[in-house]
């Protein structure tokens, strides 16, 4: 079982928005702005979407958004696009040099 | 382009030790000397997902997920360039794919990743 509780699936059409939630507790997303979110394709390693809650790394479309609220974050993607189909993992620090990561939710375009 | 690679047996037995390296290449940002940067070790069992491991330094401070801190060492080896995993004791719940990966501090994100290695623990 994962530290970080996200929803197993989420869908939505292409252009559409879509939000998925990543809920933990006031020791680890609560308690720390360093929060994450990573795409994996089938096969592939994870690649950092979104880092500190509502950071970009440079190449990212600005269509992937972070936010934080209490011990719940969320990563929203505007414009779904077709290769947007993916899971996505949330990752906290814990505190105690620890590091968790969600079980994932797997993003569907319809 | 920083490149991470992962390698060792693919297979292990249970009870025996699994040992990875990680072989990092590409330009100034692949120094596993280098201070600006955290080595680390992460793990994803089928259709699950990740798990950190544990970090590294270059001076070689260590820092080791609590659930797997009895079992875990991680090296660096920076005349080779490359850092290294081992986990004793495995089970067959220690079957996953491994990533190494780097991070800019131990609090944040892992930017960079190698392609993972299959270990599978069977007898």
């Amino acid at each position: 079982q994962s530290a970080l509780t996200q929803p197993p699936s989420a869908s939505g059409s292409p252009g559409q928005s879509v939000t998925i939630s990543c809920t933990g507790t006031s020791s680890d997303v609560g308690g720390y702005n360093y929060v994450s979110w990573y795409q994996q394709p089938p096969g592939k390693a994870p690649k950092v979407m979104i880092y500190e809650v509502t950071k970009r790394p440079a190449g990212v479309p600005n269509r992937f958004s972070g936010s934080k609220s209490g011990n719940a974050a969320s990563l929203t993607v505007s414009g779904l696009q077709a290769d947007d189909e993916a899971d996505y993992y949330c990752s906290s620090y814990a505190g105690s040099n620890n590091v968790v990561f969600g079980g994932g939710t797997k993003l569907t375009v319809l | 382009q920083l490149q991470l690679q992962e390698s060792g047996p693919g297979l292990v037995k249970p009870s025996e030790t699994l040992s990875l390296t990680c072989a990092v290449s590409g330009g100034s940002g692949g120094s596993i000397s280098s201070s600006r940067y955290f080595w680390g070790w992460i793990r994803q069992p089928p259709g699950k997902g990740p798990e950190w491991i544990g970090s590294i330094y270059f001076s070689g401070n260590t820092y080791y997920s609590p659930s797997l801190k009895s079992r875990v060492t991680i090296s660096v080896d920076t005349s080779k360039n490359q850092f290294s995993l081992k986990l004793t004791s495995v089970t067959t719940a220690d079957t996953a794919v491994y990533y190494c990966a780097r991070s800019y501090t131990l609090l944040g994100h892992f930017d960079y990743w190698g392609q993972g290695a299959l270990v599978t623990v069977s007898s």
